[in-house]
């Protein structure tokens, strides 16, 4: 239950295409749902985030969609370039006092010119 | 903004030796997180501090790692002895409300 499941394990796209990575859950506590980037070598950092009383959030290139019924997220990023080229992780935050992230197991992203 | 400090950046030690990690959070974030992240996988939480007290430390091996927040600012995290299945990158992330903010990591190989 305290699993976030999330695919694909690796993705290739071509520049100017749309990446999409999806994720899954099963604790309905979980209140907070993130998306990391991360380089290698470098921590995660923070991408996007959303609220389970939102559908869908966008910044930028960057953008959430999230079905609370089906327990589902996913991060869609517009017009991909090479320089999103990295690893994606999602999570979501365990609620309560704790604000403790469960991560998923990471997505890389191959973007190619 | 300065962002989240760590050092070392990397660390190679021989199993049953001791090795500490430092972290300078975020000014100003009263919590303090200690991840691992293990190649191929996402971070995972070892331990919380909320100023200089435990939230929680549940997926810490406290047989061998330890960790402390003197004065709710640094932070340290010790393993000893390290074993070879510690090796992975030790991240620190801080916190003012939700959203947690990673350092670069420290990259520990244990042989």
């Amino acid at each position: 239950q305290q699993q976030v499941k999330q695919s694909p394990q690796s993705l290739i796209v071509q520049k100017g295409g749309i990446s999409i990575i999806n994720c899954a859950y099963e604790n309905t506590a979980f209140d907070y749902f993130p998306w990391y980037q991360q380089f290698p070598g470098k921590g995660p950092a923070l991408l996007i985030a959303i609220r389970p009383d939102v559908s869908e959030k966008k910044e930028g290139r960057f953008t959430i969609s999230f079905n609370k019924s089906a327990k589902q997220f996913s991060l869609h990023i517009m017009d991909s370039q090479p320089g999103d080229s990295a690893t994606y992780f999602c999570a979501a935050r365990g609620g309560g006092a704790t604000n403790k992230l469960i991560f998923g197991t990471g997505t890389l992203l191959a973007v190619q010119p | 903004e300065a962002g989240v400090a760590q050092s070392p950046r990397y660390k190679i030690i021989e199993k049953r030796q001791s090795v500490a990690f430092w972290c300078n959070p975020i000014s100003g974030h009263a919590t303090l997180y200690w991840y691992q992240q293990i190649l191929g996988q996402g971070p995972k939480l070892l331990i919380q501090f909320q100023n200089n007290g435990v939230v929680d430390d549940s997926q810490l091996p406290k047989d061998r790692f330890s960790a402390e927040r003197l004065k709710g600012v640094d932070s340290t995290l010790k393993i000893q002895p390290a074993k070879l299945e510690d090796s992975a990158v030790y991240l620190c992330a801080s916190s003012l409300y939700y959203e947690q903010y990673f350092g670069p990591g420290t990259r520990l190989t244990v042989t």
